[in-house]
Order: structure tokens, then C-alpha cells, then sequence
């Protein structure tokens, strides 16, 4: 069952302009990670947000954290060909010592030059 | 990072018949790995979670008799799909946590499964 929203589902844009995606659950997370996978690899973790209203920064890729901690936003300044990719936020189900990961509906961003 | 590899990338098979799917943690010791389905431009499913020495755990719905998990070693798991069919054509991908409680789970590079 997912459980996490992403949204949107698609999104294509020209190289140089700014986005947003969203990631949304009704619950609380206690941390949120977030992920690029590009087309017939596994998925490559960019970062891990724990704190509610964090902001973390890698290169052009600005995450957020909210307040409530129930939802997260992956802002990503002048895109490039390169960020092209399906983008999954995803956060952990407490299990004992198993800490199963639970995907977002995912984000597919193309990038055109 | 740590690097968890998967054997075959590709694999074609005829229906009825079996693949086994191999996934390894080549730089760590993983007790506990998770095996993920995807279709083509969807997210990740979980499907079960394989801990060694013990049975697999299995996500409702994911048939624990179709899809056989065994993790015999602190470095190896593997997924049997029994009596492929078509529909059980997918992406594959296993993860690999490090022992302590909350670590990165490290993720395989993925095994195309094409059932003719």
C-alpha cells in the first residue's frame, strides 16, 4: 500500500527553468528520505531530512522538510539534462530491526536541452 | 557507499519455467535485505523482507510460494520466481541494510525479468 503522494506524476521542462515536487502522507514521518533513479538502475539515496521545517541543501537541489512533519518538498534550481530521472521520496516503517522503507508514488522529471 | 550487486541484469525466460535472481552485499555484512518489484515508470513495491538465517517476511498480497527468498549468508539473498508467467515480467531490485538499527539501506543495480 502507498502510502506517500508524490506529486506531479510527470513532469517534462526545458533546461535552465526551476521545479518542485512534492511528497505528502497523512501521517507523521519520523525522517524522509528522498531518491533518484535513473531508467534500469536502483535507486541512489541524495538525502535523508529527520527534523520538522529542515532545510537541506545539495548543489542545485534544495529539500525541505515540513513543520508537521507530513510532508517534504524537493525544489531544484535551473535544471539540467543530467536531473532527468524518476525522483521517489520514501520514509521508514519502524519494524524491530528491519526499518522497512515505504515508496512515494514517485516524480518522472525530463529535462530537455 | 556500500555496493550491493545483482545477478543477471537481464533475464528472458519461457512461462512455467523458474529464474533465480541473486542479489549480494559485496563490502558489508547485511543482515537483513528487502526485495522491491517496479513496473515501468512506477514506484518501488516492497514485496518482502529477507533475513538471514531465518524466513523471509512477506508485504499482504506478495505470494510467499511464487516468490521463494532465501538468505543463507550474511552477503546473499535470493529470489526464485517459480512457474513464471508474463505478468511476473517486472523490474527487480533488491536492497541491503548495514546491521545497526536505522542505517542506509544500499540498493541493487535491478534484473529485468521478460516472461515470453
Amino acid at each position: 500500500t502507498q502510502l506517500l503522494e508524490q506529486s506531479p506524476q510527470f513532469l517534462s521542462i526545458q533546461e535552465g527553468e526551476n521545479l518542485t515536487v512534492y511528497c505528502n502522507s497523512s501521517s507523521v514521518f519520523s525522517s524522509l528520505q528522498w531518491y533518484r533513479q535513473e531508467p534500469g538502475e536502483g535507486p541512489v539515496l541524495l538525502v535523508t531530512v529527520v527534523t520538522g521545517g529542515e532545510v537541506k541543501k545539495l548543489k542545485r537541489l534544495t529539500f525541505q522538510f515540513g513543520d508537521a512533519r507530513k510532508d517534504s518538498s524537493l525544489h531544484i534550481t535551473a535544471a539540467q539534462p543530467g536531473d532527468t530521472g524518476l525522483y521517489l521520496c520514501a520514509k521508514s516503517l519502524p519494524g524491530g530491526a528491519t526499518n522497512k522503507l515505504i515508496f512515494g508514488t514517485g516524480t518522472l522529471l525530463a529535462v530537455q536541452p | 557507499g556500500a555496493v550491493v550487486s545483482q545477478h543477471p541484469s537481464r533475464v528472458i525466460c519461457k512461462s512455467g519455467t523458474s529464474v533465480k535472481i541473486e542479489c549480494r552485499s559485496l563490502d558489508f555484512q547485511a543482515t537483513t535485505m528487502f526485495w522491491y518489484r517496479q513496473f515501468p515508470k512506477k514506484s518501488l513495491m516492497l514485496m518482502a523482507t529477507s533475513n538471514e538465517g531465518s524466513k523471509a517476511t512477506y508485504e499482504q498480497g506478495v505470494e510467499k510460494d511464487k516468490f521463494l527468498i532465501n538468505h543463507a549468508s550474511l552477503t546473499l539473498s535470493t529470489l526464485t520466481v517459480t512457474s513464471a508467467h508474463p505478468e511476473d515480467s517486472s523490474f527487480y531490485i533488491c536492497s541491503a541494510r548495514q546491521p545497526r538499527e536505522g542505517r542506509e539501506q544500499f540498493f541493487g543495480p535491478g534484473t529485468r525479468l521478460t516472461v515470453l
